[in-house]
């Protein structure tokens, strides 16, 4: 059973780079056909998709936000991660990671981890 | 981006009662629709995917309908532990999006 769990600062000053790892556990981010994704809720309880990356390291991003993410995957610690760059305010929310086998379901959730972006 | 439009967005309901939420997508989603349970603190669940396909483990009171844009979960008869907030979501193109979430309450 995978199990996700984020990890990063809960604090950013604007303009920074927001930097998040999801740690997995029971298996592995270099399973193939596997989609590791990073997904978003703003206080106001929606969620937003952020994007996500194959095993292969192919990347697919929210079109609203592609100009300032960057995934990875880091097969070798066994995590992946989220850069997002030049935040401001309206980036505050809880940072989810998850994890689909086809790309379609979210199958398996993290916790998730909020981050606050205020000087 | 399709638009996905929940209702109610909350819901006052007692143990035992059936209650159903709606899910509406601005275009055809085909069956590409998935329903997340999730309490504060906790990471989101499964649910239902597919629109009907019940995941493993998760009690035979929850049900998934729909095809096209129209989408319902139903539960059959609430317990103590379905009091939360319910999501749908669209897998049929990217950027997946997600409705605005019911919360459903103890009356």
């Amino acid at each position: 059973q995978v199990q996700l769990q984020e990890s990063g600062p809960g604090l950013v000053e604007p303009s920074q780079t927001l930097s998040l790892t999801c740690n997995v556990s029971g298996g592995s981010v270099s399973s193939r056909g596997y989609y590791w994704s990073w997904i978003r809720q703003y206080p106001g309880k929606g969620l937003e998709w952020i994007g996500y990356i194959y095993y292969s390291g192919s990347t697919y991003y929210n079109p609203s936000l592609k100009s300032r993410v960057t995934l990875s995957l880091d097969t070798s610690s066994n995590h992946f991660s989220l850069n997002l760059s030049s935040v401001t305010a309206a980036d505050t929310a809880v940072y989810y990671c998850a994890t689909s086998p086809d790309g379609y379901i979210y199958f398996t959730w993290g916790q998730g981890t909020l981050v606050t972006v205020s000087s | 981006d399709i638009q996905m439009t929940q209702s109610p967005s909350s819901l006052s309901a007692s143990i035992g009662d059936r209650v159903t939420i709606t899910c509406r997508a601005s275009q055809s989603i085909s069956s590409y629709l998935n329903w997340y349970q999730h309490k504060p603190g906790q990471a989101p669940k499964l649910l239902v995917y597919v629109a009907s396909s019940l995941q493993s483990g998760v009690p035979s009171r929850f049900s998934g309908s729909g095809s096209g844009t129209d989408f319902t979960l139903t539960i059959s008869c609430l317990q103590p532990e379905d009091f939360a907030t319910y999501y749908c979501q669209q897998s049929y193109t990217t950027p997946h999006t997600f409705g605005q979430g019911t919360n459903l309450e103890i009356k």
